[in-house]
């Protein structure tokens, strides 16, 4: 399963535009790449998912390079109700085996 | 959330007691699987079942074991909790090739005293 790296932590202001960076150096051709949302004492929540170039939803936009080692969630004028972890995750979804990691802590100051 | 609901919500038990978690769905997803959250870790999967009766090892199993007898329901059991397992505790489902991945439960803290 490929390994995902994520910065531990974000600052932003709100009213930005955040754009959170994952690395998938080992990401296999049939993986696809999926974030989530995670606020304190609930699950996390799925916030966008794709395989190549860019997709957009009424939440974020999820940009991946031709070569697929990584990707960028984009989160456009945040709020402080964004702060969260925020997760990315790479695996087929015909097995659904997913591992977590630490996830990205995105703190948005007023 | 919606169609997975996880029992009990809170637990306090006793070390070297057997504890059963439960996760109910009504989505009649075909994957549930268990995860545990510490701090400083994430979220770490336990065990997933891909069907009624199927069911394999996370990453971090030792300790837990799983039962699926029916497709909404998907029990953890700590044969007998030690206070390492004190954790929060996250049920989850999927259904295999849908673009939505994972949906969560709300989650069940349980504590080993």
């Amino acid at each position: 399963l490929a390994k995902t790296t994520q910065p531990i932590s974000m600052d932003s202001y709100e009213g930005q535009e955040v754009n959170i960076t994952c690395s998938h150096n080992n990401i296999a051709t049939n993986d696809y790449i999926t974030w989530y949302q995670q606020f304190p004492s609930q699950g996390p929540r799925f916030i966008i998912q794709g395989y190549k170039t860019k997709v957009t939803n009424e939440v974020a936009s999820l940009f991946i390079p031709a070569d697929r080692k990584s990707s960028t969630l984009s989160l456009p004028r945040v709020s402080l109700s964004d702060t969260a972890v925020y997760y990315c995750l790479v695996g087929d979804l015909n097995f659904n085996k997913f591992y977590f990691g630490s996830g990205t802590k995105l703190n948005v100051k007023p | 959330d919606a169609g997975i609901t996880q029992s009990p919500r809170h637990k306090v038990t006793e070390t070297g007691t057997p504890v059963t978690l439960r996760c109910h769905q009504t989505e009649n997803h075909r994957y549930m699987y268990w995860y545990r959250q510490d701090p400083g870790h994430g979220l770490r999967l336990i065990h997933y079942s891909y069907g009624v009766k199927d069911t394999d090892k996370g990453e971090v199993s030792d300790g837990y074991s799983v039962s699926r007898s029916k497709t909404e329901d998907f029990l953890l059991t700590l044969e007998s909790a030690t206070s390492s397992q004190t954790s929060v505790y996250f049920c989850a489902i999927s259904e295999p090739g849908r673009d939505y991945g994972y949906t969560f439960g709300s989650g069940t803290r349980l504590t080993v005293v």
